[in-house]
């Protein structure tokens, strides 16, 4: 069956612009999670959504990160005044449920440049 | 979440087991084991995952102690295609990444 799909693959822009990053997980998967990765480094946690709430936003590293999920589904990223250090791998990944024991399933990631 | 340990880098020859050790001496009664992979330009794929128990799936198998403080992954037929990034994690929900192994399956 299709697995995450993440949209765009590659997005290059300006620092100071606006970028959305979309993400539409497994059909079913009521838990969706997104996660940045650095270079060289293991992707890090930013938000989890269960269903259309944010349950967990504690990764968001300032106020210029938004997320949002309206109808349970799709996910929206949103990074206000982009900097060159969010220059990143953007990845999503959904679970069936959220519960401990249901893995989670990624995207192959947006790859975000800052120019 | 508890913390993993895991080597930076292992080689295995194509065709043999590929070992996989992981140390989370201090995760908790409810926390899961989960193993991940990435391949260059790839999102993290699941393999396995477990809580007391070994497990087996069609890619691989899972070894957890019986004190739980640590876990082996195992490869049971490695081949070039297995060479990857991989993370071992402990996790009650949300996913910590560390460094992960880097294996390389030469032939």
């Amino acid at each position: 069956g299709a697995g995450v799909s993440q949209t765009p693959s590659n997005k290059v822009t300006e620092k100071g612009k606006y970028v959305e990053l979309r993400c539409d997980p497994i059909s079913g998967h009521t838990a969706l999670y997104w996660y940045r990765q650095s270079l060289g480094q293991g992707p890090e946690f930013l938000i989890y959504f269960q269903g259309t709430g944010a349950a967990d936003d504690s990764g968001l590293p300032n106020d210029r990160f938004f997320a949002v999920r309206p109808e349970g589904s799709v996910s929206t990223l949103k990074i206000q005044r982009t900097e060159r250090g969010d220059s990143a791998v953007y990845l999503c990944a959904s679970s069936l449920d959220g519960q401990l024991n249901q893995p989670q399933h990624f995207g192959d990631g947006t790859r975000l440049s800052i120019l | 979440d508890a913390k993993t340990t895991q080597p930076p880098s292992m080689d295995c020859a194509e065709g043999r087991a590929a070992n996989l050790p992981c140390n989370h001496s201090t995760i908790s009664g409810n926390e899961y084991v989960y193993w991940y992979r990435q391949i260059h330009s790839q999102g993290p794929q699941y393999i396995i995952h477990g809580l007391k128990n070994n497990e087996t799936n069609e890619m691989a198998s899972l070894i957890i102690t019986e004190d739980r403080k640590s876990s082996t992954l195992i490869l049971p037929h490695a081949t070039l295609r297995d060479t990857a990034v991989y993370y071992c994690i402990v996790s009650q929900g949300k996913l910590t990444f560390g460094q992960g192994t880097i294996l390389t399956v030469h032939p």
